[in-house]
């Protein structure tokens, strides 16, 4: 079983419409979390940290469940410009960091 | 300017060669990381740095060395490329307490 484990899609949606993607991990010493956004043959760049409390930036709300152990990224009114593969991220240990392998979005017009 | 620059951005070599990737950073981190990326197999941990006097080998190491020449300079080595190494490659930095990572434009290297 893979450490971090993430939906691959695509996912495939009109602009405007709201998409939520989740994610699973596996290790319970994980003690930080983050959404990266990467568009194809560029950087990965961090999108939001992930808080127990949950967080919102504008659109995009990221949710931590430790008991279930999954992470969630939810998209409100989706843009062309989201079109990107979303990665999730594990911190574990203060040192050992595991991405997944990403969910690709495609915003339609 | 950007904070983590890799040079070069594109190489192609053959096999058996010897290559350096290279990395630096302005951010001021102590934290530095070299990740490969292959097509549906997401992002793979070569090396990491935490200061200059320690380096890790990370779930992938095997044909590849590093230096952390400074706390800015990270470096990547193949020392006898092969074709299976080729891929985008990512150094990044980080820092605490959070230790959300950064990430240079990456490398990418084909081997013939």
């Amino acid at each position: 079983r893979k450490e971090v484990e993430q939906d691959p899609g695509p996912f495939n949606v009109p602009e405007g419409a709201t998409v939520a993607f989740n994610c699973t991990y596996s290790n319970s010493a994980s003690q930080s979390f983050f959404w990266y956004r990467q568009d194809c043959r560029k950087e990965p760049k961090l999108l939001m940290s992930v808080y127990s409390s949950g967080n919102e930036d504008g659109r995009f709300t990221a949710q931590l469940n430790r008991a279930s152990q999954y992470i969630s990224l939810l998209i409100r009114d989706s843009k062309l410009s989201d079109s990107a593969t979303y990665l999730c991220v594990v911190l574990i240990g203060g040192f050992k960091t595991i991405f997944g392998a990403g969910t690709r979005l495609f915003v339609k017009a | 300017d950007a904070d983590v620059t890799q040079t070069p951005r594109n190489r192609i070599t053959k096999t058996g060669k010897r290559i350096m990737l290279e990395c630096s950073q302005t951010k001021g981190h102590d934290r530095m990381y070299w990740y490969r990326q292959d097509p549906g197999l997401g992002l793979r941990l070569i090396y990491y740095s935490f200061d200059v006097k320690d380096i890790n080998k990370g779930e992938i190491s095997d044909g590849y060395s590093v230096s952390r020449q400074a706390q800015a300079k990270f470096s990547l080595s193949l020392e006898s490329a092969i074709p299976n190494q080729t891929a985008l490659y990512f150094c990044a930095t980080s820092d605490g307490p959070t230790y959300e990572q950064y990430f240079g434009p990456g490398t990418r290297l084909t081997v013939t």
